[in-house]
């Protein structure tokens, strides 16, 4: 099956740092998304990205899909901003089975 | 409803118990997945249904592990005879399906096996 990578697999800011986490996929996909879970556990849906960038305020991302990686960058971080951060795929031609990477968790300090 | 709404949030259940865990999904979002989420772990794909079909139960860990999903909307996962190793917490999530359709996920159902 696909592999999903993610990089760093932890990551200690102080608040208002920036920082980019990266995510590998082993296949060709049509589907990327980008989740944060929260401390509480709850999943957000950030980005829905299969290529190119978008940005929603401190947040943005690239999905360079012919070179089979994504970016999420956090600009000026805040410590709400902690948690653990996700993406997940699906394969091209699958029947849409969202794989999910293994996370990064990410800590803002004061 | 406005989100995906699991019940119940907390369970506890004594080894070799069945359990069911319900996942109502947002109205109109065709396609429905479980996941499992073990302390500190990622997220370990179960089940996935389009519709009340399910054309991918490959990450079902074992034969006690089944779910169903009726008229397209409320989906049930069962869990017989649990062991103490089915502890995590269960995650459901929905999506309208086609471009741009982001995954939703509800709170989830944590299950402790005691």
């Amino acid at each position: 099956g696909i592999q999903v990578e993610q990089s760093p697999p932890d990551l200690i800011l102080q608040e208002g740092a920036n920082s980019t986490l990266r995510c590998n996929f082993s296949d060709s996909v049509n589907n990327l998304q980008w989740f944060h879970q929260n401390p509480w556990g709850q999943l957000i849906n950030l980005f829905y990205i299969p290529s190119g960038t978008k940005q929603n305020g401190r947040l943005s991302a690239t999905t360079v899909a012919t070179e089979r990686y994504s970016l999420l960058y956090i600009s000026s971080s805040q410590t709400t901003d902690s948690g653990v951060y996700f993406c997940a795929v699906v394969i091209t031609g699958t029947a849409s089975k969202l794989t999910f990477g293994t996370g990064t968790r990410l800590q803002v300090t004061l | 409803g406005a989100g995906v709404s699991q019940s119940p949030s907390n369970k506890v259940t004594e080894k070799g118990k069945d359990v069911e865990l319900r996942c109502d999904p947002i109205s109109g979002h065709t396609a429905l997945y479980w996941y499992r989420q073990s302390l500190g772990q990622g997220l370990e794909f179960l089940i996935y249904f389009q519709g009340n079909s399910a054309p991918d139960k490959s990450g079902l860990p074992s034969d006690r592990f089944s779910a169903e999903r009726t008229g397209g909307s409320v989906s049930t996962l069962t869990i017989q005879r649990t062991q103490q190793e089915d502890s995590a917490v269960y995650l459901c999530a929905s999506y309208r399906g086609g471009n741009n359709s982001p995954l939703h996920f509800g709170n989830g159902t944590r299950l402790t096996v005691t």
